[in-house]
């Protein structure tokens, strides 16, 4: 079974400065995808970006980019610039090549200080 | 009008009641999910479900029903509520077509005294 872990609960950051979140999971499936979502406080799921496993190249969507290292079976989130409304939870999810479910971190939640 | 809406968006009942929990959708995917989120844990998968005719249990079904009323339909009950269900729930739909974007609906919060 695939599984996923977020190792820090809480970071903070000031505004405009940068702040990396850690994924790591566990798989034996050679093609996957890998997904971080933002939950502010309105509780819905938004999905921030997403990597297929056979890509080489690192995802970037505006601020946001990731560090993906498939040997290391790593997934980290690098938030530049960032913004007070960057205040949230982020869970990085995993699913397989058939995508038949999510599987979630526990979650890290992100505090941008003023 | 939401994607995936989920009624009701907040809960309270009582220890052994009988609760439902509704989630429809307009995306036309085939493919809805359940899970439950729960602090330090994430989101957990409870039950999904491929099409009409077909449901899975997911890792934490125990204690939980669903019902697959039609492709755009699919409820989730708790037969004898607990306090340990305490939580938010969301239901989720995914399109293999669009490398599995999954939509959530805007979770249901449910407190069980």
């Amino acid at each position: 079974a695939q599984t996923v872990t977020q190792s820090q609960p809480e970071m903070s950051v000031q505004e405009a400065e940068t702040v990396t979140l850690s994924c790591t999971y566990d798989t034996s499936e050679n093609n996957y995808y890998l997904f971080w979502y933002k939950q502010p406080p309105s509780r819905q799921m938004i999905l921030v970006i997403r990597q297929e496993a056979y890509k080489q190249q690192n995802a970037t969507e505006n601020r946001f980019s990731v560090n993906f290292q498939k040997a290391a079976k790593s997934f980290s989130l690098k938030i530049s610039d960032s913004q007070l409304g960057d205040t949230a939870m982020y869970f990085c999810a995993f699913t397989g090549a058939a995508g038949n479910k999510l599987t979630f971190g526990g979650g890290t939640r992100v505090l941008v200080k003023p | 009008d939401a994607d995936v809406t989920q009624t009701p968006r907040n809960r309270i009942t009582k220890t052994g009641k009988r609760i439902m929990l509704e989630c429809s959708q307009t995306k036309g995917h085939d493919r809805m999910y359940w899970y439950r989120q729960d602090p330090g844990l994430g989101l957990r998968l409870i039950y999904y479900s491929f099409d009409v005719k077909d449901i899975n249990k997911g890792e934490i079904s125990d204690g939980y029903s669903v019902s697959r009323q039609a492709q755009a339909k699919f409820s989730l009950s708790l037969e004898s509520a607990i306090p340990n269900q305490t939580a938010l729930y969301f239901c989720a739909t995914s399109d293999p077509s669009s490398n599995y974007g999954y939509t959530f609906g805007s979770g249901t919060r449910l407190t069980v005294v």
